[in-house]
């Protein structure tokens, strides 16, 4: 079954606003992983944070991680046009696998 | 330099018919995995290897199976394809507990 759950299923903005999505999950995790795919396209690794870190950054990306919430969440600042896209969370869970959530899927309207 | 690469990409068939797909990396990675990803975008793992040996065997047919001859390469062979098999495959790699890195995906059509 699924492990993460993404929230919201869709986000639309304009060029230039932040772009906010949650993730929760169910189970204890060893780290927590954010993807993005492009339409018709493989998944490229975002951010790893690790269940003792709470917040981490990589250029316009913030991810948060509350593991008593047992919720993250992916900040995206000022958006661009190739920010559109689908972003999933995905949760190691100790079992030498990731489960993935359904995936935001995000547009950024120019 | 292709990390993780997949073939082919796009694949038709009929029902019944066997087909196979192939993954390779070049990274690296002592572990490779096959996911689905289903019309609604859903990501599953089918089935994982570290070093050649199976590690994960999720609930999947046994029509699927795959096939690792060296660290490199995860091949994937489906018998007796049926229409809800459509789907996008995906191969990845990664070291244990790390990042995964994902080839383009095979979208197979079962007709």
């Amino acid at each position: 079954s699924q492990q993460g759950e993404e929230d919201p299923q869709a986000l639309s903005i304009q060029e230039g606003e932040n772009a906010t999505m949650n993730c929760s999950y169910k189970t204890s995790i060893n780290n927590l992983q954010w993807y993005r795919q492009n339409s018709g396209r493989g998944l490229v690794h975002l951010i790893l944070i690790r269940s003792n870190e709470r917040e981490k950054h990589s250029g316009r990306l913030r991810v948060t991680l509350d593991t008593s919430k047992k919720s993250s969440s992916l900040l995206i600042t000022a958006s661009r046009a190739a920010d559109t896209a689908s972003y999933f969370c995905a949760t190691d869970s100790f079992d030498y696998k990731l489960s993935f959530g359904a995936g935001t899927t995000v547009t950024v309207r120019a | 330099d292709t990390a993780v690469s997949q073939t082919p990409k796009y694949l038709v068939t009929q029902m019944g018919n066997d087909k196979s797909i192939k993954c390779e990396q070049n990274l690296g990675h002592d572990t490779m995995y096959w996911y689905k990803q289903d019309s609604k975008k859903f990501l599953k793992i089918m089935f994982s290897y570290n070093n050649k040996e199976l590690i994960i065997n999720e609930t999947v047919p046994n029509r699927f199976s795959p096939k690792s001859p060296d660290k490199a390469h995860l091949n994937l062979h489906i018998n007796s394809l049926e229409l809800g098999d459509s789907a996008v495959y995906f191969c990845a790699s990664s070291d244990l507990e790390s990042q995964q890195y994902f080839g383009p995906g095979t979208r197979l059509t079962v007709t």
